[in-house]
Formats: C-alpha cells, structure tokens, sequence
C-alpha cells in the first residue's frame, strides 16, 4: 500500500523549532519529488516547498523562506522539513505530499498538527 | 506569490452540475498547463481528482471535470452525489517563479 506517515508535530513555544518527518513506503522514494504543503486550523491548502526526486534544488514559500528547511533521506525513504524561528502564524496541519507531474499532488500523509503558543 | 481566487461556496442538488471557478493571473493560471484540483473531506487529507487542467488520476469518477480559459480554471461536477460535498482547492504551478499557488477552497454544499 502506497502510504505516507508523519511525525514530530507539537505545542512550541514561538521562537522555537522542530523537526518534522515522513516515512514513505509501498512507492520508489527516491523516484518522486516530494513536497510539504500545510493547512492552519480552518483555513485552506499552503504550499511550503518542492523539492526534486534528485534533490538538487529547492525553492521556498516566500513565508517560510529562511526559516524551513527541506532535506530528504532515499535509503531511509523519509522526507524531513526542519522548522526554526517559529511564529504563532506557523500553527497548522503539516501535510507531507507526494508529486506527480509539475505541482500535482496525488499521495498525502494524515498530517502532523504543529501548535505555535507560548 | 498570490493566492487564487475562488468562490467561498456553491451548491446543487443531487444529479445537477456545479462548477467552480479559479482565477489566477498570466503568472501562473494564465501561463500554466498544471492546474489540479483537490477534493477534502472533514477531518481527511486531500485527494487529488484533477491534474495539468483536465486529467483525472486512477479511480476519480469521470463526473469530474477539469477545463481552462485564460486566467480562470474550472472545475465541473456532473451527476452530483451527496458524497461529493466537500471543500475543493485549485492549485497552479507558477513556472515563472518555481511555487505552487492553492486557492483559498470552495465549500460545495449538496442540497
């Protein structure tokens, strides 16, 4: 079965960081540009970052930018999204998605919820 | 990097059509042949139904649709089910700049 498992969301305080992360299995990791998109409580879709199936390039949300940090493991098919300098305005569902195509996400994970409150 | 616009909510009833608008700019609706749609659920993680404006995935019923004119993309729901009540989300490509716009989400309510 195709499926995407996330994990590391949590209550920070604003300033702090996290790391979240993304087991893939029943797919070639390594084959897939992968991407995360988030989604704040009762809003819509944000997309955060691609990044390319050879991991050679990133490009960033404007809002995010110098703040998250995208990287990826082929061996151990996990796709990581290193978050600093938290902002209340970070608070969301942290959904890691697989691409297909040019901006087309067509697997997603369940989501993990990342709480910014002091 | 903007944001699309769509509507906040539509609605029919069950066998009636309902279309969605997502109006971009010349930046990425406008300059893209990868519009997709998404369909959400309450509580669920999205789920693709349309990719590069009119493909349908595997498995997404052929009462959705996908079109494009200049600056605005549509989504068409044929057939309505009361199962396709949903949040759905435009996304375009903005090869210009290298990001993924999403619309702000249209509630389709079936009556």
């Amino acid at each position: 079965e195709v499926q995407l498992v996330e994990s590391g969301g949590g209550l920070v305080q604003p300033g702090g960081s996290l790391r979240l992360s993304c087991v893939a299995s029943g797919f070639t990791f390594s084959s897939y540009a992968m991407s995360w998109v988030r989604q704040a409580p009762g809003k819509g879709l944000e997309w955060v970052s691609p990044f390319s199936g050879s991991g050679a390039s990133t490009d960033y949300a404007d809002s995010v930018k110098g703040r998250f940090t995208i990287s990826r493991d082929n061996f151990k098919k996990t796709l990581y999204l290193q978050i600093k300098s938290l902002r209340v305005e970070d608070t969301a569902l942290y959904y890691c998605a697989r691409a297909i195509g040019i901006g087309a996400f067509d697997i997603w994970g369940q989501g993990t919820m990342v709480t910014v409150s002091s | 990097q903007s944001a699309l616009t769509q509507p906040p909510s539509a609605s029919g009833s069950p066998g009636q059509s309902v279309t969605i608008s997502c109006t971009g700019t010349s930046s990425d609706v406008g300059d893209s042949d990868y519009v997709s749609w998404y369909q959400q659920h309450p509580g669920k993680a999205p789920k693709l139904m349309i990719y590069e404006v009119t493909k349908r995935p595997s498995g997404v019923p052929d009462r959705f649709s996908g079109s494009k004119s200049g600056n605005t993309a549509s989504l068409t729901v044929s057939g309505l089910h009361t199962e396709d009540e949903a949040d759905y989300y435009c996304s375009s490509y903005a090869g210009s700049n290298n990001y993924v716009a999403f619309g702000g989400g249209t509630k389709v309510t079936v009556l």
